[in-house]
């Protein structure tokens, strides 16, 4: 059972333009929702999070636009860049309580920026 | 810093032989994790640990067992290896809801 479904798989996006990558959950029990990048032959990193008492949240050229109602968020990559190339992983979180501190990922997305 | 650190980087192993993966981490996290990583499945977490002396299950714990006997290391443990368990493995420590992940162990079993 995915409890973070993910797409699309992959995406390939012209440099200059708005990468879009969309998550959708069940579980509204989840209060955190991070995005990971991964780069090739290396662990993914934290690159931008939202919890849900705010609809936007931006950091540079990486905006995530979360829809409580609607249980769903996405990643929106503007400007995109040839070293956005990457795979990005969606996550969600439960609220905070010791000993539930795990995050459930999605499948990911292959992104590649081309020239 | 270091921050996460996982030894080896890569393994064969035939199956039904036996092996350690070991993730050091130097932030003094509490929390630790174990992921494997599969085409088309994203990360699945198979054990994580909340302090030392403490593990749990995950999602996928069937034919894995970890140890934290140290603050600093978690292990992961394979008692008869099987194809299933090609994979990549990624170990975490996490603080305030950041995960940071090691570089990964790709493992291969024959």
């Amino acid at each position: 059972q995915q409890q973070v479904k993910q797409s699309p798989q992959s995406l390939i996006v012209q440099k200059g333009g708005i990468s879009i990558i969309n998550c959708a959950y069940e579980n509204t029990a989840f209060d955190y929702f991070p995005w990971y990048q991964q780069f090739p032959g290396k662990g993914p990193a934290l690159l931008i999070a939202i919890r849900p008492d705010v609809s936007e949240k931006k950091e540079g050229r990486f905006t995530i636009s979360f829809n409580k109602s609607a249980k769903q968020f996405s990643l929106h990559i503007m400007d995109s860049q040839p070293g956005d190339s990457a795979t990005y992983f969606c996550a969600a979180k439960v609220k905070s309580n010791f000993g539930n501190e795990k995050l459930t990922f999605g499948t990911g997305t292959r992104l590649t920026i081309i020239p | 810093n270091a921050g996460v650190t996982q030894t080896p980087k890569f393994r064969v192993l035939k199956t039904g032989q036996s092996m350690t993966l070991l993730c050091a981490q130097d932030m003094n996290h509490e929390y630790m994790y174990w992921y494997r990583q599969d085409p088309g499945m994203g990360l699945r977490l198979i054990h994580y640990s909340v302090g030392e002396g403490t593990t749990a299950k995950g999602e996928v714990p069937d034919g894995y067992n970890v140890s934290r006997l140290k603050k600093q290391n978690f292990l992961l443990g394979l008692e008869s290896a099987a194809p299933s368990q090609t994979s990549v493995y990624f170990c975490a420590s996490s603080y305030l809801d950041r995960a940071f992940f090691g570089q990964g162990t790709r493992l291969t079993v024959v």
